[in-house]
């Protein structure tokens, strides 16, 4: 069967240090793959893209890699702020672009 | 500014009572969805539309109607609205087919009982 998944449901770091988020699929062939940003009670925005033929992207303290080999693809963010603390979502596009499956997404916090 | 509007924010409703959840944008944008998303579920896909009058069924779309006779409004219709349809829900919407990302409005919390 379909399935997407998100490392973890929670991720705790100190400020400073790298933050570093999997997304991991099964029986998906995304011609590309992308990264939104939720905070509490807001809609999902916008981080990233990356298609199949790109092993990495880069925005900012942003960053994502896409092994479709390994059917993974990290997302780091470098020198991690509080205010970087939100839920992060991958989601892969089905059907050539048609519609999107979201994975369950990952609640990140980063402590003072 | 660009924005996707949806109407309304917060709704308390009854079973059996007909809603629509109204969501519009500013961006020219071809292709729109909606989604519902659920604690420990995730986001999961109700319907889309690639342009005016054409429609899809997404992930979950028994209990659920849609219309797309703009091209900037796609509302969502519930006709008897269940508990099971308690949820928050978001519109969305991109500029095509071959674009990737996904605009979102703020949501809106449905509760029925």
């Amino acid at each position: 069967s379909q399935k997407i998944e998100q490392n973890s449901e929670a991720l705790n770091i100190q400020e400073g240090k790298t933050a570093t988020l999997t997304c991991n699929y099964t029986n998906y062939s995304p011609a590309y793959l992308q990264w939104y940003r939720q905070d509490p009670g807001r809609g999902p925005v916008f981080l990233l893209l990356i298609r199949e033929n790109e092993k990495e992207k880069r925005k900012e303290r942003l960053k994502v890699t896409f092994d479709t080999t390994l059917k993974q693809s990290l997302f780091h963010i470098t020198a991690s702020q509080p205010a970087d603390s939100a839920t992060y979502l991958c989601a892969l596009d089905r059907n050539y672009g048609q519609n999107f499956v979201f994975g369950p997404g990952t609640r990140l916090s980063v402590l003072p | 500014e660009a924005q996707v509007t949806q109407n309304p924010r917060y709704l308390i409703t009854v079973t059996g009572k007909k809603l629509t959840v109204t969501c519009s944008q500013n961006m020219n944008h071809e292709y729109m969805s909606w989604y519902r998303q659920d604690p420990g579920l995730g986001l999961r896909q109700i319907y889309y539309s690639m342009n005016v009058e054409v429609t899809d069924k997404g992930d979950v779309p028994e209990g659920y109607k849609v219309s797309r006779k703009e091209k900037r409004n796609f509302p969502l219709i519930l006709e008897s609205p269940s508990p099971n349809q308690t949820s928050l829900y978001f519109c969305a919407s991109r500029q095509g087919i071959n674009t990737g990302e996904l605009f979102f409005g703020e949501g809106s919390r449905l509760t029925v009982l």
